[in-house]
């Protein structure tokens, strides 16, 4: 059974404060690892995408990924008010398009 | 040019009822997905297109579903004689790579 594994949250962080968002997957083959943001009632919006191990930075984001470990992180630093939101992980298992993806972590943000 | 889109943004069926929900792709992009989203949980797969073949409907969770994109760019997903349990958010994506997109979702409520 392919899985993606996230808390499922609340995770309540303090404005300007970095969060810490976590995901592991089953498959060690796994090739392409997404994060996507969704505010409720919206759909969900790609942030970022890593493919290699290590950390990739876009502005306030940094995903971090470790292949042996099977994990995936999304941290934000200098968190807003506007991050609150539902963050997604997703895993390209094996498959060349096909996404399995984790059920999401809430993420407040408290003023 | 603009992003995905889909029609209609609201739908209430009342049961057993057909219903057909629409997705228009990026402009040039050769894949298409659909998702299912329950309420706090992550997109759940449908299915897929390339182009205008459909190469993976393994997702569609009952023969009720009917999915098509007959030239390559619009796509339809039907469902025929709606149950309660069809009641979700329906999601389109749309890629040219890895990065998948997501339209603003159909919400469907079968009363």
């Amino acid at each position: 059974q392919k899985e993606v594994e996230q808390n499922s949250g609340p995770l309540s962080v303090p404005e300007g404060a970095i969060a810490s968002l976590n995901c592991t997957y089953s498959d060690r083959g796994s090739q392409s690892f997404f994060w996507y943001r969704q505010y409720s009632g919206k759909s969900p919006e790609l942030i970022m995408s890593i493919y290699s191990n290590g950390d990739k930075e876009d502005g306030r984001f940094t995903a971090q990924l470790n292949k042996a470990s099977q994990y995936v992180s999304l941290l934000i630093r200098d968190s807003q008010p506007s991050d609150s939101a539902t963050y997604l992980c997703a895993v390209n298992m094996g498959s060349n398009y096909q996404l399995i993806w984790g059920a999401g972590t809430k993420l407040i943000i408290k003023p | 040019g603009a992003g995905v889109s889909q029609s209609p943004r609201y739908k209430v069926a009342k049961r057993g009822q057909d219903v057909a929900l629409r997705c228009d792709p990026i402009s040039g992009h050769v894949s298409l997905f659909w998702y299912q989203q329950a309420l706090g949980q992550g997109p759940e797969f449908l299915t897929y297109f390339q182009n205008e073949a459909q190469l993976d409907k393994s997702g569609l969770p009952s023969d009720r579903f009917f999915a098509e994109r007959p030239e390559g760019s619009v796509s339809t997903l039907k469902i025929q004689r709606t149950q309660q349990e069809d009641s979700a958010v329906y999601l389109c994506a749309s890629s040219s790579d890895n990065e998948q997109f997501f339209g603003p979702g159909t919400r469907l409520t079968v009363l």
